[in-house]
């Protein structure tokens, strides 16, 4: 069955520094999306992404933050200066197109990002 | 009014019982109802979904009750077995007005254990 498949696992970063983390959707899917999940926390919507462009975004994505597909098969995450309480993990997410109907978000395993 | 509250905030059941998971929800506007499964390391699965139009939805040993009136719905797991221990997300959203993609707004989870 194919799935979200997000890299790295598990990326430590110092507080201050950029980090990008990477996302394949599943290939025939054309929605995208990034959620994170602080430790202890609910799922949270950050973003989502369609014919290259952002479709919505939480207050949580500010301008800190940035999506990009950079080629036709990733989906990648920019936090440009990171903060402390960026520490989560991170899911990204794609789903079919379906006019009128909402088509199953598959999510990724998740990267858990650590700022030191 | 984007809550979703979620209750209890973890369960244990017997193996062979009956475990609920209850919801509840502000926004009128909801009107897609998923229960993603999330097990230790890995991303949120979707388990089963339903819509407003129906007030419950089986789907082997998983039902959802949907109570439209009190603005409510639930997990029930029948027969509840060791491997079902995992994380429960209830979530709602919206159905897109054209083709689209609507966010999912996430309960807190239930950490649900299940014992011999």
């Amino acid at each position: 069955e194919p799935e979200v498949t997000q890299t790295p696992s598990h990326q430590v970063t110092q507080m201050g520094q950029e980090v990008i983390l990477r996302c394949v959707p599943i290939s025939n899917h054309l929605y995208f999306y990034w959620y994170r999940q602080i430790l202890g926390q609910k799922v949270e919507f950050l973003v989502s992404f369609y014919n290259n462009e952002i479709s919505e975004k939480s207050e949580i994505f500010d301008d800190q933050f940035s999506v990009e597909r950079p080629d036709g098969s990733n989906f990648t995450l920019k936090i440009r200066s990171t903060k402390l309480e960026d520490s989560a993990m991170y899911f990204c997410a794609s789903s079919r197109s379906g006019a009128y109907s909402n088509q199953p978000q598959h999510f990724g395993d998740g990267t858990r990002l650590s700022i030191l | 009014q984007q809550q979703v509250k979620q209750s209890p905030q973890s369960l244990i059941v017997q193996k062979g019982g009956i475990s609920i998971i209850n919801c509840a929800y502000e926004n009128t506007a909801f009107d897609y109802f998923p229960w993603y499964q999330q097990f230790p390391g890995k991303g949120p699965a979707l388990l089963i979904a339903i819509r407003p139009d129906v007030s419950e939805k089986k789907e082997g040993r998983f039902t959802i009750s949907f109570n439209k009136s009190a603005k409510q719905f639930s997990l029930h797991i029948m027969d509840s077995q060791p491997g079902d221990s995992a994380t429960y997300f209830c979530a709602a959203t919206t159905t897109p007005i054209l083709s689209g993609n609507t966010p999912l707004v996430f309960g807190k989870g239930t950490r649900l254990s299940v014992i011999a």
